[in-house]
């Protein structure tokens, strides 16, 4: 059963516009987020967490948004850039479960900007 | 720093034969961790270590083996090497157990025949 879902395998944006990727949980006891993004051939790389605390964090271009009624994080990238093409991850865990819980993620959404 | 280095880049298996995948970090990471990424789905934990001399199994841990003898060091050994290996492993490191914030390294593209 997966715990963590992203339902769209890909996204395409034109470049300038908001790019949102989505994800959503199962497990209620997530309570810290990260978004990494991936090239091909290349290790993921963190972009940004949030903690079940906020519903809001930002950084730059990037922001993403949780719902924790909904168990529902978004990453949104304004504004998209041609850089920005590659599979990002939505990943979670209990920041209080000392290591043991890993990070569980999602099946990646791989987004296109188009020029 | 050169941050975490894997190596093989790439390797091709038989059947029953045992291998050593290598993984380095340069910045007195406490946790390390070892996932795989299969095609369409997400990574998945197979060890991980909160510091040297502690190892633990996670999701997927069979056919696996770790040690942790320094904190720079996380090599991941596969016993007996069976087609269902064939994937991409990562391997992971962040400052503590607490720190989620995982740096990973390139990766190492694994196919067992």
């Amino acid at each position: 059963d997966q715990q963590v879902k992203q339902n769209s395998p890909s996204l395409s944006v034109q470049e300038g516009r908001i790019s949102i990727l989505n994800c959503d949980y199962t497990n209620s006891m997530f309570d810290y987020f990260l978004w990494y993004k991936k090239y091909p051939a290349e290790g993921p790389t963190f972009l940004i967490s949030i903690s079940s605390i906020k519903d809001k964090n930002e950084d730059g271009r990037f922001t993403v948004f949780l719902n924790k009624s909904a168990k529902h994080l978004s990453l949104h990238i304004v504004p998209s850039q041609p850089g920005d093409s590659a599979v990002y991850f939505c990943a979670a865990t209990t920041y209080s479960g000392g290591g043991a819980d890993g990070l569980t993620f999602g099946k990646g959404t791989h987004l296109i900007i188009q020029p | 720093n050169a941050g975490v280095t894997q190596t093989p880049k790439f390797q091709v298996l038989k059947t029953g034969q045992s291998m050593t995948l290598q993984c380095a970090q340069d910045m007195n990471h406490e946790y390390m961790s070892w996932y795989r990424q299969d095609p369409g789905m997400g990574l998945r934990l197979i060890h991980y270590s909160v510091g040297a001399g502690i190892t633990d199994q996670g999701e997927v841990p069979n056919g696996y083996n770790v040690s942790r003898s320094t904190t720079e060091d996380f090599p991941l050994r596969l016993l007996s090497a069976a087609p269902s290996q064939t994937s991409v492993y990562f391997c992971a490191s962040s400052r503590t157990s607490r720190y989620n914030e995982q740096f990973f390294g390139p990766g190492t593209r694994l196919t067992v025949l």
